[in-house]
């Protein structure tokens, strides 16, 4: 069963760049039919797609972030890692990584998903 | 467009057969996904596909989809089915869409 962990600071100053590491485990990110997501949900709020990653590099990000969102992927780790640049507090959020069916688009697993909250 | 579009809360009374639908022209070309969320919890796949569960997924959940309509069925709901609903698809651009979700109570 394909594991996903979230981990990274939870707490980022305004301004900062947020990152985020997603660790794959019982699975490989280099697998042909998934790209790797990330999703954030703001605190009692709905789910956004931040962007996706396949295992080549190519990516896809959400037009509404893309000028400030860098995925990046380490097949050698098995692990996807997410910038965010010049945060606010609106950027506070629970990020998650899942795992996403090419060709189809449905996501899972997801991991359990980390808070961060930007503050100074 | 690119948006979905959910009711914001449903109630179901306990046992009762209940649908959540989603609405967006992107549903016109691609299948919808669903996401149940319980509190405190990441978002779990209840249904994908034209209608399709995964593995461990009661079958009293089915789905179906016609025009710019997707929908989630509860058949017989019960108390645990209570949680948040969310429905995801994509656009033109494989961008992913969610809508903002509808809260499921079972009565």
């Amino acid at each position: 069963q394909v594991h996903l962990q979230e981990s990274g600071p939870g707490l980022v100053k305004p301004s900062e760049t947020l990152s985020l590491t997603c660790t794959v485990s019982s699975g490989s990110v280099s697998s042909g039919n998934y790209y790797w997501s990330w999703i954030r949900q703001t605190p009692g709020k709905g789910l956004e797609w931040i962007g996706y990653i396949f295992y080549s590099g190519s990516t896809n990000y959400n037009p509404s972030l893309k000028s400030r969102v860098t995925i990046s992927i380490d097949t050698s780790k098995n692990q996807l890692s997410l910038n965010l640049s010049s945060v606010t507090a609106a950027d506070t959020a629970i990020y998650y990584c899942a795992r996403d069916r090419r060709g189809i688009n449905w996501f899972d697993p997801w991991g359990r998903g980390t808070l961060v909250t930007v503050s100074a | 467009s690119s948006e979905l579009t959910q009711d914001p809360a449903v109630s179901v009374a306990l046992g009762q057969t209940v649908r959540i639908t989603c609405q967006g022209d992107s549903l016109r070309g691609y299948y919808a996904s669903w996401y149940q969320q319980k509190p405190g919890q990441a978002p779990v796949l209840v249904m994908h596909g034209k209608d399709s569960r995964p593995s461990g997924i009661p079958d009293r959940f089915s789905g179906s989809s016609s025009g710019n309509t997707a929908s989630l069925t509860i058949t017989g709901a019960q108390a645990e089915d209570e949680a948040d609903y969310y429905c995801n698809s994509r656009d033109s651009s494989d961008a992913r869409l969610f809508a903002g979700g509808t809260k499921l109570t079972v009565l």
